[in-house]
């Protein structure tokens, strides 16, 4: 299948600071990525849509100046968690889609960011 | 009612049994329907997709799709201690192309 990377794959930072996690298509364009957010024992949330270009369609609740997206490549999309807080700590992940529209998506390796 | 269900488990076979998971889904316009594989804190991996009523069988995953009752079956044969995982069913839903995810049905395979 297509890889998608996910960087960091772990990041530990103080509450109120930002913390960026990029993911990347590296062998196909990824017109569509979709980023989640998993609590432990819960299922995959969809926080947003992200299309190239374009700004991020984000799902109810999910507060978009919080998680700032941006999807300026077909190849990189980038979320952004401002003024974390320890309730933000979570599993993060990244998934993409290639172009032409293929309907199987690829995860990244997902990031662990814990909040202290 | 939640979009896409699953019985949260743990679901125990012995090894080499059959495991059968399942999942049912409220949007009659869903499209496509796939099963993930998660190992404790991993990411998800694709195991197969189906998008056509019937079975689908690749390896010793067969997937089972009845559009008219809803639901989505994973069988897994032969099963073995490293498939015990954390099962995720997806659906797509029509006209959107997002992915909604069922909470995931825990397998543990004994040995």
């Amino acid at each position: 299948g297509a890889v998608v990377s996910q960087h960091p794959s772990r990041v530990i930072c103080k509450s109120g600071t930002s913390v960026k996690i990029e993911c990347r298509s590296l062998d196909f364009q990824a017109t569509t990525m979709f980023w989640y957010r998993q609590f432990p024992k819960q299922s995959l949330m969809l926080m947003a849509t992200s299309n190239e270009g374009s700004k991020a369609t984000y799902e109810q609740g999910v507060e978009k100046d919080k998680f700032l997206i941006n999807h300026a490549s077909l190849t990189l999309s980038t979320l952004t968690v401002t003024s974390a807080h320890p309730e933000d700590s979570s599993f993060y992940i990244c998934s993409a889609r290639s172009v032409p529209q293929n309907t199987e998506a690829f995860f990244g390796q997902g990031t662990r960011l814990t909040v202290v | 009612q939640k979009e896409v269900e699953q019985n949260s488990g743990p679901l125990s076979v012995p090894e080499g049994a059959i495991a059968s998971l399942n999942c049912t889904y409220s949007d009659r316009g869903s499209q496509s329907f796939f099963w993930y594989r998660q190992y404790s804190g991993k990411s998800p991996e694709l195991i197969m997709f189906i998008y056509s009523n019937g079975d689908k069988e690749d390896g010793r995953f067969t997937a089972q799709l009845n559009k008219a009752s809803q639901y989505v079956s994973l069988l897994i044969r032969d099963s073995q201690p490293s498939d015990s995982a954390t099962y995720l069913c997806a659906v797509t839903t029509s006209g959107t192309y997002k992915y909604i995810f069922g909470t995931g049905t825990r397998l543990k395979v004994l040995a």
